[in-house]
């Protein structure tokens, strides 16, 4: 079946633009992570959603970044007025439902490079 | 707070050679811990997952890993390297207490030589 895909898989912007990341995760998984990935790093937790709700967006780093689920399936990361510190690789993972025990499934990432 | 620390940044070692992966965990409460395994422009694979039943987990690719409460351990161990083990290692905690969210280790690079 089909895995966690995210679109684009690179994204090369500027200083100072809005972005916008997809996630599409497994069909009937309730539970969707986002995570950024620094070179070097370990995944950083970012905000996690279950059903169309954020249940913790802890990890969102300030106000510029914003993410929703509006139907309870596909999300989007919204990054405004990027910077160069933004650069990073953004991760998507889903689950069946969002219990510690259960598995994260993960999509490839989207590259963000900002200029 | 949950946390991990991989105590080793990179590993190196010879094919056929046994692998060993160390992780110390954090956490406030039952943690579930697990390892990913991230190749080269490949997404986050899940290796094994321990959620508090037998102590010694068993994974894909012949690796296993011991929970060691007394220690607060997580080790990732395998008999005998193959060159397809080359890749990054992240061990993961996540406890209901931290409200599900997961918590990477900064991961561990394996290095296999021939």
């Amino acid at each position: 079946g089909a895995g966690v895909s995210q679109t684009p898989s690179n994204k090369v912007t500027e200083k100072g633009k809005y972005v916008e990341l997809r996630c599409d995760p497994i069909s009937g998984h309730t539970a969707l992570y986002w995570y950024r990935q620094s070179l070097g790093q370990g995944p950083e937790f970012l905000i996690y959603f279950q059903g169309t709700g954020a249940a913790d967006d802890s990890g969102l780093p300030n106000d510029r970044f914003f993410a929703v689920r509006p139907e309870g399936s596909v999300s989007t990361l919204k990054i405004q007025r990027t910077e160069r510190g933004d650069s990073a690789v953004y991760l998507c993972a889903s689950s069946l439902w969002a219990g510690s025990t259960d598995t994260q499934y993960f999509g490839p990432g989207t590259r963000l490079t900002v200029l | 707070a949950q946390s991990v620390t991989q105590l080793d940044s990179h590993v190196s070692v010879s094919e056929g050679t046994p692998v060993l992966l160390r992780c110390n965990y954090s956490s406030s409460y039952s943690p579930s811990l697990f390892w990913y395994v991230q190749h080269p422009n490949k997404g986050l694979q899940l290796l094994l997952k321990y959620t508090s039943a037998a102590t010694l987990v068993k994974g894909i690719n012949g690796f296993e890993a011991e929970f060691k409460k007394s220690e607060t351990s997580f080790h990732l161990t395998k008999p005998s390297a193959h060159m397809s083990d080359a890749a990054e290692y992240f061990c993961v905690v996540s406890d209901e207490f931290g409200g599900f969210k997961t918590i990477f280790g900064a991961g561990t690079r394996l290095f296999v030589k021939a």
